[in-house]
């Protein structure tokens, strides 16, 4: 079964709305989750890194502003699109270690989609 | 720097043929190597990785992958395709003196015709 929980999987709303989208760890600890973009036909952008209890680190060209990470707990990041606008419509998806070793793979959520009319 | 190339968009194979999916790799030390599946609107999934030792690494679904230092390669195989197996296929590599950052190519779509 998913051992991480992305929500929601759509999300359709209007330009100017704030979009929230949370990947939770389900049965384990992730003290740093990956939030990735993805755009048609193309593989994974990596937007940020999500730290517990600290700030998030952004990618080179991603907005900090636009692009809202917390961190608020060992199970849960939270992804804020602020004042979304139709260029933001994509496929957003989130992904946590199992531990800190880095010979395990990483673990994904089902992705949200989020189309800005 | 670390990065990832997957040579082919698409591989188009007849079911119960063989199939490769293409990848090479470059990283400063040595790799870790994954390969993921993709089915539509979905996330990805793990299908296989390799760490050290055997060359020849079994996964997911009757997947195979092998690792080829000297051509810094990391082919995914699989004896008989099957349609179901139609996805789309990413190649990721971390450097073991590194983050936990996966690096991904750019992804081969697989598409098995009966």
């Amino acid at each position: 079964g998913a051992v991480v929980s992305q929500h929601p999987s759509w999300v359709i709303c209007k330009s100017g709305t704030s979009v929230k989208i949370e990947c939770r760890s389900l049965d384990f600890q992730a003290t740093t989750m990956f939030w990735y973009r993805q755009f048609p036909k193309q593989s994974l952008m990596l937007m940020a890194t999500s730290n517990e209890g600290s700030k998030a680190t952004y990618e080179q060209g991603v907005e900090k502003d636009k692009f809202l990470i917390n961190h608020a707990s060992l199970t849960l990041s939270t992804l804020t699109v602020t004042s979304a606008h139709p260029e933001d419509s994509s496929f957003y998806i989130c992904s946590a270690p199992r531990g800190n070793r880095r010979d395990q793979p990483q673990h994904f959520g089902d992705g949200t989609r989020l189309s800005i009319l | 720097a670390q990065s990832v190339a997957q040579p082919e968009d698409q591989v188009n194979v007849a079911e119960g043929n063989p199939l490769t999916v293409k990848c090479t790799y470059s990283v400063s030390g040595n790799p870790y190597l994954f390969w993921y599946v993709q089915y539509p609107n979905r996330g990805l999934q793990f299908l296989l990785k390799y760490i050290t030792g055997d060359n020849l690494v079994k996964g997911s679904y009757g997947f195979e992958a092998e690792f080829n230092k000297s051509q810094t390669s990391f082919h995914l195989k699989k004896p008989s395709a099957l349609v179901s197996d139609s996805a789309l296929y990413f190649c990721a590599v971390r450097d073991r003196n590194a983050g936990n950052m996966l690096t991904f190519g750019g992804g081969t779509r697989l598409m098995v015709k009966p």
